[in-house]
């Protein structure tokens, strides 16, 4: 079992949808999560962190965290073209550095 | 400064070459990670650094890899006798805040092994 496992996708939404990506991740011990977003050919930039059970917001994004199942959530409301990337979960198990997952590849269609 | 600066961008080298990455980290920052990157996998952790301390290393890095930061700025990865396996994206990348998991990247380097 991968330590933080995403759907490859890819996922194709509308222009003016909600996207919903998932991450589940295998340590309950796992404290802190984050969404990076990659665009082709480009780095990962963070677009998101969350540290505890519940909804966070900001702007067009809402990370969704619920430990007991052990599932990270992000969703893009009102999505563009421009959200069209590659969205990496990442996990920080308590060993210094993030544990990512492949990725789930978004498309948004116009 | 306040971003993460790698070069060289792209590296094209032939099999059995060794080649150096440096990595410049945000300034004042004492963490430095490196990750590689392969085509369809996220990031994959390869070795931390906590100033010139070199903390944690993967077991991705094989005896070929070193890496190094002296006096606790910048970084180096060289990767001796390259081999095809090798090629691949290699990042750096500092915490947007110190003892926080919020990386922030570099550009990457870009490794391609003929």
């Amino acid at each position: 079992q991968k330590e933080v496992e995403q759907n490859s996708g890819p996922l194709s939404v509308p222009e003016g949808a909600i996207a919903s990506l998932n991450c589940t991740y295998s340590d309950r011990g796992s404290q802190s999560f984050f969404w990076y977003r990659q665009y082709s050919g480009k780095s990962p930039e963070l677009i998101m962190s969350i540290y505890s059970n519940g909804d966070k917001e900001d702007g067009r994004f809402t990370a969704q965290l619920n430990k007991a199942s052990q599932y990270v959530s992000l969703l893009i409301r009102d999505s563009q073209p421009s959200d069209s990337a590659t969205y990496l979960c990442a996990v920080d198990t308590g060993r210094r550095a993030l544990t990512f997952g492949s990725g789930t590849r978004l498309q948004v269609q116009p | 400064d306040t971003g993460v600066s790698q070069n060289p961008r792209h590296k094209i080298t032939k099999r059995g070459q060794n080649v150096t990455f440096r990595c410049d980290p945000i300034s004042e920052h004492n963490r430095l990670y490196w990750y590689r990157q392969t085509l369809g996998q996220g990031p994959e952790f390869l070795t931390y650094f906590q100033n010139e301390a070199q903390l944690e290393k993967s077991r991705l890095l094989s005896d070929r890899f070193s890496a190094e930061r002296p006096k606790g700025s910048f970084s180096t990865l060289e990767i001796q006798r390259t081999e095809q396996g090798d090629s691949a994206m290699y990042l750096c990348a500092s915490p947007y805040h110190t003892g926080t998991g919020e990386l922030f990247f570099g550009e990457g380097s870009r490794l391609t092994v003929l």
